[in-house]
């Protein structure tokens, strides 16, 4: 079956621009999860959904970043006046429930802000 | 200091080798402990996780948790030049009885395999 998915693959932007980051995951997992990684590091927990509500957003940096899951499925990660610092690949994963042990990857989408 | 540490290597072995990796934590909290692997440009998938101290095999691979002393190991036996990637341990807390899916990661230990 088909992982998770997450869109663009890459990103360029421009500092002070907004972005948006698309997290498709696995089929029926209820819980879905944001990281980011910065070059040499490992991935850095920022915000996890169980359904459509955020149940832990505490890694998020700041009041710039944002994100939604409205129909408790796809969900977007979004990001006002980019900063150069914000440049990482953000990672998304799924799991069954938030009890599942196993999260699921997808690729990620490399940002960079010039 | 984070609150968890691994050493970033990077780590370079002759194919047969037993690669030992490792890593250190601070918070007692964490009861659950994973291994992930990460080759270049993918997302990490999981290896194997083990819940609170002790062992656990799978094929060629064992992990090991010694909570006493907050420091968990992988160990893969017969390391392949397929094994080659970026190894990144992961841990999360206990709250109200379940599981809890924020994950903390070590920084990944950069492993190359010779053929």
């Amino acid at each position: 079956g088909a992982g998770v998915s997450q869109t663009p693959s890459n990103k360029v932007t421009e500092k002070g621009k907004y972005v948006e980051l698309r997290c498709d995951p696995i089929s029926g997992h209820t819980a879905l999860y944001w990281y980011r990684q910065s070059l040499g590091q490992g991935p850095e927990f920022l915000i996890y959904f169980q359904g459509t509500g955020a149940a832990d957003d505490s890694g998020l940096p700041n009041d710039r970043f944002f994100a939604v899951r409205p129909e408790g499925s796809v969900s977007t990660l979004k990001i006002q006046r980019t900063e150069r610092g914000d440049s990482a690949v953000y990672l998304c994963a799924s799991s069954l429930t938030s009890d599942s042990h196993e999260q699921f990857f997808g690729p990620g989408t490399r940002l960079t802000v010039l | 200091q984070k609150e968890v540490e691994q050493d970033p290597g990077p780590l370079s072995v002759p194919e047969g080798a037993i690669v030992s990796l490792n890593c250190t934590y601070s918070n007692s909290a964490f009861q659950y402990f994973m291994w992930y692997r990460q080759y270049s440009r993918k997302g990490p998938e999981l290896l194997m996780y083990t819940y609170s101290s002790g062992n656990k095999e799978d094929g060629r691979f064992t992990a090991q948790v010694d909570k006493s002393s907050k420091y968990i190991s992988l160990f893969i036996r017969d390391s392949q030049p397929s094994d080659s990637a970026t190894y990144l341990c992961a841990m999360s807390g206990n709250a109200g009885g379940t599981s809890y899916g924020k994950l903390t990661f070590g920084q990944g230990t950069i492993l190359t395999v010779h053929p």
